[in-house]
């Protein structure tokens, strides 16, 4: 069970858009609709911002969005905010009860 | 409202063992399950394993197997983990986490910092 994998790091201005990617295999990101995301302020615990791919829970912005094509999720925040600078981990079911995150993105609103 | 209370933070020697709690409120605890995630310094989280609270089977990832320990208390709505034969690669904050549908995290712990040195 290897670790999904994302960028280490992306940035983008106040106002622009950012997308992380999450790629995964055949076995987890490829073969469930389960992909979740989470937001990470440092020292925080995490915070669920998308699940099943593409579904917000309530209370999180509209400026946050996934998708996923074949073995790569994607999160996509619009209208960078400063608050939304943060560290965003993708997490995937890989079968068996199992869960499988990624590496983790830093992200930096410049 | 749903609230995850987890233990203090706890220094332990390498080889030893620790037991990490976390009660729950605000919610029929034998109707979701409670996973345990780990994150050491700088690093990206873990999924380690999960415990149906209300038969108590369990479910740990392959790479914590035989190491960790997850049980529950009905009676007094807590989760505990346990892990064995620490060593240093083990200092981490441990999270225990509520899914909602659809192998989600919904609700949080506040985090318990293990710090395993000699």
């Amino acid at each position: 069970q290897s670790a999904l994998t994302q960028p280490a790091s992306v940035s983008g201005s106040p106002g622009q858009s950012i997308t992380i990617s999450c790629t995964g295999t055949s076995s987890d990101v490829g073969r469930y609709n389960f992909v979740s995301w989470y937001q990470q302020h440092p020292g925080k615990a995490p915070k669920l911002m998308i699940y099943e791919g593409s579904k917000r829970p309530s209370g999180v912005s509209n400026r946050f969005s996934g998708s996923k094509s074949g073995n790569t999720a994607s999160l996509t925040i619009s209208g960078l905010q400063a608050e939304d600078e943060a560290d965003y981990y993708c997490c995937s079911y890989a079968g068996s009860s199992t869960l499988v995150f990624g590496g983790g993105t830093k992200l930096t609103v410049l | 409202q749903v609230q995850l209370v987890q233990s203090g933070a706890e220094v332990k020697k390498p080889g030893a063992s620790v037991k990490v709690s976390c009660q729950a409120s605000g919610y029929t605890f034998t109707s979701y399950a409670i996973y345990w995630v780990r994150q050491a310094p700088g690093q990206r989280l873990e999924w380690m394993g999960w415990i149906n609270t209300d038969d108590g089977n369990t479910i740990y990832s392959p790479r914590f197997q035989g190491r960790v320990t997850i049980t529950r208390d009905t009676s007094a709505t807590t989760a505990y983990m346990d892990l064995s034969s620490l060593t240093s690669e083990d200092t981490a904050v441990y999270y225990c986490s509520r899914p909602g549908g659809g192998w989600r995290l919904d609700d949080w712990g506040q985090g318990t910092l293990v710090t395993v040195s000699s």
